[in-house]
Parts: structure tokens; C-alpha cells; sequence
């Protein structure tokens, strides 16, 4: 069964500092990566997708099959960033064809200090 | 474009009873996915349907259930209320033509139920 793993619950760093918020999965088939974010009071919206390789808010996420690993990474972080960041995988099939379903991670809340 | 809309945002409902909670998705939108969130157990996926049919379904009791209709609104249900059903509860649109299509999946702001 799928699965997918974030290590960490609460991260917290200071404005302009790197920060990553590491994400791993358990998938032997060709899954699809995602990450959402959930600011304040706002419904989860979609941050990052592996196969668009956008980098969206300075956010940026490589798939890596290797370590089955999909860590999302900014490189000076702002307040508003401050948010709940969950990683998802959703399973697709040799078509490319998804199933509904996205597994998410238990979530980490970044909280990012002036 | 308007998005994800859910109804009603928030119900009370007490043990043993029946609720419904609707879903319109993002016009062009053909698949619903619905999602349970909880402090305990995160996000959890419940179901998803495609052209008014059931096509993945998660690990819930069948007192959960859905349908779709043909303008792709999604109602799931929730029969015999226990106490632990008290959640947010999350449904998702995509166009399913692949994996979400460009924005993936858009989710609404979730119908919060109360069960006492």
C-alpha cells in the first residue's frame, strides 16, 4: 500500500533562512507527487506538482526515486510562509491515468519568526 | 473561475442520525474526490467519482456513501452518526482526464460536522 511520510510535525526557522520540509513515500509503481499548503483560516490549495518542475513561491520539490523522497526547499524563507504543508501522492496507472485518490502525509507546520 | 463550493459549512448533528453534504465542483470539473480530516488521522480519502460512477473508494464503513449527478455535483452521505464522525469534511475537484490535469486537484472549504 502507498504511504507517505513527513518526519517532521512542527519546523520552525527565521526569516531569510533555507528551509526544507523533508517528505518520503512508499510506492513501488509510478506515483505522482504533490504538495499543498494550508495558510491561516484558507482552504488547502495546491503549491507544487513533480511533473510541472515550477517553482511556485520560491518553493521547489524534486522527485527523487531513488530515496523515494519529494523534499520541498526555499532557499530564504518569509513570514508568509507560515503555513501547514502537507506532501500527497496520488497513484497512476501505465496510461498516466490517476485513480481519484491522493495519500497525504500527516502534514508540517512551518512557522517562520521575524 | 469560481471554485470548489461545499454545503452547508458547518452542521450539528446527534448519534444515530443520518446528514448529507453536497459538493459542486469547478465547472468542467468531471471527478469528486472526498476527504475526511481529524487531529487523529489526518486526511483521509473516502471516495472519488467520475461520470456519476464510483471509481475508487477508500477504507470507510459503508455507512458512508456518495453519488454524483450528471452535472458532476457530488452528495455523500453519512448514515447512524457515531460520535467519532466529527470532522472536516473535504471534497476535491479534477478533470481526470490524467493525473488532475494542470491544477491538479482543487479542493473546497469543507463542511464541518459536529456529532454530540
Amino acid at each position: 500500500a502507498q504511504r507517505v511520510t513527513q518526519p517532521e510535525k512542527l519546523l520552525s526557522v527565521f526569516k531569510g533562512a533555507p528551509v526544507e520540509l523533508k517528505c518520503n513515500y512508499s510506492y513501488s509503481g509510478s506515483p505522482e507527487l504533490f504538495w499543498y499548503v494550508q495558510y491561516s483560516r484558507q482552504r488547502l490549495q495546491l503549491l507544487l506538482r513533480h511533473i510541472s518542475r515550477e517553482s511556485i513561491k520560491g518553493f521547489t520539490a524534486d522527485l527523487n526515486k531513488g530515496e523515494t523522497s519529494f523534499h520541498l526547499k526555499k532557499p530564504f524563507a518569509q513570514e508568509e510562509d507560515s503555513a501547514m504543508y502537507y506532501c500527497a501522492l496520488s497513484l497512476t496507472n501505465a496510461g498516466g491515468t490517476s485513480y481519484g485518490k491522493l495519500t497525504f502525509g500527516q502534514g508540517t507546520i512551518l512557522t517562520v519568526h521575524p | 473561475k469560481a471554485g470548489v463550493t461545499q454545503t452547508p459549512r458547518y452542521l450539528i448533528k446527534t448519534r444515530g442520525q443520518q446528514v448529507t453534504l453536497s459538493c459542486s465542483p469547478i465547472s468542467g470539473h468531471r471527478s469528486v474526490s472526498w476527504y475526511q480530516q481529524t487531529p487523529g488521522q489526518g486526511l483521509q480519502f473516502l471516495f472519488e467519482y467520475f461520470s456519476e460512477t464510483q471509481r475508487n473508494k477508500g477504507n470507510f464503513p459503508g455507512r458512508f456513501s456518495g453519488r454524483q449527478f450528471s452535472n458532476s455535483r457530488s452528495e455523500m452521505n453519512v448514515s447512524t452518526l457515531e460520535l467519532g464522525d466529527s470532522a472536516l469534511y473535504l471534497c476535491a475537484s479534477s478533470l481526470a482526464t490524467g493525473t488532475g490535469g494542470e491544477d491538479g486537484y482543487t479542493f473546497g472549504s469543507g463542511t464541518r460536522l459536529t456529532v454530540v
